[in-house]
Formats: structure tokens, C-alpha cells, sequence
């Protein structure tokens, strides 16, 4: 069984339109979760980490966590086409070591 | 601001070389990270180190070592490249591992391709 799963997509959405990346962990230990962006070619940048349940806002992006359900979430608001890329979902577990686990990530996108 | 860099964007080796990848952080982060990125496999592990001279396998650490003689150097080595090596290599750093401090900081990437 994967550690993060995340389904690749590709996922289209109009501009202007909410877009919904869902990741899901098997480690129930886990404690950091951590939404990456990653445009074709270059290296994964941090956009949002969040560690409590609930809903966690910057800007047009918003982090959802349900630490029962193991699942973990990014809205992204009024979708842009520079919002364009490749969503990497990453879990780690501090109690176990600073092992990241990345899903394989999520292709979005955003149609003009 | 953080900052990782690394050696070289681009790098094209002759199967049988050594190859050398360097990785600089200057945030002062005790864990320094060594992954490849392949397309359909994600982000895989090849090294980790959380102290100077302190090295720790990832999931595929085969034909691959590392060095960490300073802190904020982390080297990546192939000891014999093979075309199975042609991928992205990421390095990453993070602080010591608290909740809250723990996120990890990407460099550029280097593409190395081995004919």
C-alpha cells in the first residue's frame, strides 16, 4: 500500500473556477502535511503546510486536514493559468524520522 | 531567505564515470535530503543525513553514496553511471524536525542524463 496516495489526472478546470486536490496517508502517526507546486521542469515549491485538523487559508489557497478520515486537501480559489502545474501531496511522521512521503502528484490544469 | 542550490542546472555523463552532484543550504538545516524524480514514480529517496559525517539510506540507495563533511554541504556520488541513472536530482533540506519547522526547501534541480 502506498504512504500518500493522490490521483494524477489530469485535472482541467475553466479559469476563474474552484480547483480540488485530494491526497490520502496510510500513516495514522503522521503529524505535517505539506501541499508542493511544481511547474514542468523546475523543483517542488512549498505553498501550503498545515498540522491541525481543520481548514487553513492563504490567499486564493486553502489547506483542508482530517486526521480521522487521513485525508488531506488543497482548494485552490479563482484559478489562474499560472496555477498550471503538477500538485505534490507530502506527509511525514517526526516520531519516525524526517522522511518525507510525496504522493506522485496531481496534474492541473487551468483553462483560459 | 531560504536559499538551496546546487552544482549544476544540466550535466551529461559517459556511462562508467564518476559523477559528482553538490548540494549547498545556507538556512543552517541539520537534515539535508538527496531524491530523483522520474516520471510515474514521484519523488523517490536516495540518501538522508541529519548531522555532519551522518548518513542514512532512502529507498534506493543503490549506486548511489553520499558525503556530508559540513553542514551545509551535501554531496550526492555516482560511483559508476549507468543510463538507469539518467533522471531530475533534488536536493532538499529541512531544520531539525519539530512540527512546525520541519517543512523542506527544494534546490533547482540538476538533470543528468548518462549516455
Amino acid at each position: 500500500q502506498k504512504e500518500v496516495e493522490q490521483n494524477s489526472g489530469p485535472l482541467s478546470v475553466p479559469e476563474g473556477a474552484i480547483a480540488s486536490l485530494n491526497c490520502t496517508y496510510s500513516d495514522r502517526g503522521s503529524q505535517s502535511f505539506f501541499w508542493y507546486r511544481q511547474y514542468s521542469g523546475k523543483s517542488p515549491e512549498l505553498i501550503m503546510s498545515i498540522y491541525s485538523n481543520g481548514d487553513k487559508e492563504d490567499g486564493r489557497f486553502t489547506a483542508q486536514l482530517n486526521k480521522a478520515s487521513q485525508y488531506v486537501s488543497l482548494l485552490i480559489r479563482d484559478s489562474q493559468p499560472s496555477d498550471s502545474a503538477t500538485y505534490l501531496c507530502a506527509v511525514n511522521n517526526i516520531g519516525t524520522g524526517n522522511q518525507f512521503y510525496f504522493g506522485t502528484g496531481t496534474s492541473l490544469t487551468v483553462i483560459p | 531567505d531560504v536559499k538551496v542550490t546546487q552544482s549544476s542546472r544540466y550535466l551529461v555523463k559517459r556511462t562508467g564515470e564518476k559523477v559528482f552532484l553538490e548540494c549547498v543550504q545556507d538556512m543552517d538545516h541539520e537534515n539535508m535530503f538527496w531524491y530523483r524524480q522520474d516520471p510515474g514514480l514521484g519523488l523517490r529517496l536516495i540518501y538522508f543525513s541529519y548531522d555532519v559525517k551522518m548518513k542514512e539510506k532512502g529507498d534506493i540507495p543503490e549506486g548511489y553514496s553520499v558525503s556530508r563533511e559540513k553542514k551545509e554541504r551535501f554531496s550526492l556520488i555516482l560511483e559508476s553511471a549507468s543510463t538507469n541513472q539518467t533522471s531530475m536530482y533534488l536536493c532538499a533540506s529541512s531544520s531539525e524536525g519539530l512540527a512546525g519547522t520541519d517543512t523542506q526547501y527544494f534546490g533547482p534541480g540538476t538533470r543528468l542524463t548518462v549516455l
